[in-house]
């Protein structure tokens, strides 16, 4: 059983860099059916989509942050790390790491989210 | 950007009832839909997949249909755990979008 989980800060000043980064367990995230993805949820609101990777390095960004977003990967360590920079309190949410079956195009796995509140 | 509508945004229904939300994408989508149920404090938790597919796992009272623009989430049979939000997602384009959320609560 795939398990994703988060780490990171739980508070980040304004202006500073946001950076998360997702362990995979149980599974790879070297193989090549997968898209490895970070989604937020604003408090007591919906989700929003923030991009994904695949195994080889070539990334997707929601055009809405791309200015902002950087997502990498470290197979040998079997994780993926999430960069957002110049943050404001606009940020503050729930950040998720994900994992998109690329032939079913779902969500199929997720981390527990972990909660980043932006603030001085 | 493709929008997702869901509607209504909360229902109220008891144990037993038969609840339908719907999802309007701005544009066709084929069935490239998918539901995701999302209790408080956890990870949403994919249900339908394909609009009509149901997710190993998952109880059969839960039913998806629709596809271009118009689709459907049905729970025949409403139990307790089924209390919570869903959300429909497109996953025909990038960026990936979802609605904003159907709460079903205890009438």
């Amino acid at each position: 059983q795939v398990q994703l989980q988060e780490s990171g800060p739980g508070l980040v000043k304004p202006s500073q860099t946001l950076s998360l980064t997702c362990i995979v367990s149980g599974g790879s995230n070297s193989g090549g059916s997968y898209y490895w993805s970070w989604i937020r949820q604003h408090p007591g609101r919906g989700l929003e989509w923030i991009g994904y990777i695949y195994y080889t390095g070539s990334t997707y960004y929601n055009p809405s942050l791309r200015s902002r977003v950087t997502i990498s990967v470290d197979t040998s360590k079997n994780q993926f790390s999430l960069n957002l920079s110049s943050v404001t309190a606009a940020d503050t949410a729930v950040y998720y790491c994900a994992r998109e079956n690329i032939a079913g195009r779902t969500f199929d796995f997720w981390g527990q989210g972990i909660l980043v509140t932006v603030s001085s | 950007d493709i929008q997702m509508t869901q509607s209504p945004s909360s229902v109220s229904a008891s144990v037993g009832d038969r609840v339908t939300i719907t999802c309007r994408a701005s544009q066709g989508i084929s069935s490239w839909l998918a539901w995701y149920q999302q209790k408080p404090g956890k990870a949403p938790k994919l249900l339908i997949y394909a609009a009509s597919s149901l997710q190993s796992g998952v109880p059969s009272r839960f039913s998806g249909s629709g596809s271009g623009t118009d689709f459907t989430l049905t729970i025949s049979g409403l139990q307790p755990e089924d209390f919570a939000t869903y959300y429909c997602q497109q996953a025909n384009s990038f960026p990936r979008t979802f609605g904003q959320g159907t709460k079903v609560e205890i009438k």
